[in-house]
């Protein structure tokens, strides 16, 4: 089954190190995106930004450039998400998903179109 | 960055009933645009990509339109299953969303 599997919740301190997981699994792994996002509590969604697990070429959204941190591990067909030092404004549901590529009239277009089943992270003193 | 600006942000709808979202870009995005649907504690789901084509496995009563900065997506005869919340999103340069509209039962 074509699926990514994320971590599960955590409930850490402000100032605190976290890293989640979204590991993927019926496809190869390496040959798409893996982007990342943000819904905080009652709120929409949030684009954070995208990985290549094939070489871990990264880009962020402006928004969240030099607050998180995206890996990968090729071997283990998962990526991570990360934070070194958390705010309580972290607090949010986060959410993998796979780029998908699709053709339109002979041009190619990007979508999301496999999603984890999200992983909450409280950040509370 | 491209703003996504979605209207209405909310909406009250009875079953059979054809519901319009819109979606306008702060820029043209070309077709790169997609919408998604999202109902409470899940994560989102894919429904239309490229503006206007129907991704897998979702019923033909959904459809996308639109080009360039404004952008459609209707439900021709609403489902009790399609009570949840929508969301664009353009994926012409460093990708966003829309602030979602949430569909509700009248």
């Amino acid at each position: 089954e074509v699926q990514l599997v994320q971590s599960g919740a955590e409930v850490k301190k402000p100032g605190e190190s976290l890293k989640i997981s979204c590991k993927g699994s019926g496809y190869i792994f390496t040959t798409y995106w893996i982007g990342w996002v943000r819904q905080m509590p009652g709120k929409g969604l949030e684009w954070m930004g995208i990985i290549y697990p094939g070489d871990s070429d990264t880009r962020y959204s402006p928004s969240f450039q030099g607050q998180v941190t995206f890996s990968a591990d090729k071997s283990l067909t998962t990526a991570y998400l990360q934070w070194s030092s958390l705010k309580a404004s972290d607090t949010a549901v986060y959410y993998c998903a796979r780029q998908g590529y699709f053709d339109s009239y002979g041009l190619e277009h990007d979508a999301f179109d496999l999603w984890g089943q999200g992983t909450m992270v409280t950040v509370s003193s | 960055d491209i703003q996504m600006t979605q209207s209405p942000s909310s909406l009250a709808a009875s079953v059979g009933d054809r519901v319009t979202i819109t979606c306008r870009a702060s820029q043209i995005v070309s077709s790169h645009l997609n919408w998604y649907q999202q109902k409470p504690g899940k994560a989102p789901r894919l429904l239309v990509y490229a503006a206007t084509r129907l991704h897998s496995g979702v019923p033909s009563r959904f459809s996308g339109s639109g080009s360039g900065t404004d952008f459609t997506l209707t439900i021709s005869s609403l489902q009790p299953e399609d009570f949840a919340t929508y969301y664009c999103q353009q994926s012409f340069s460093t990708w966003t969303f829309g602030q979602g509209t949430k569909v509700e039962i009248k």
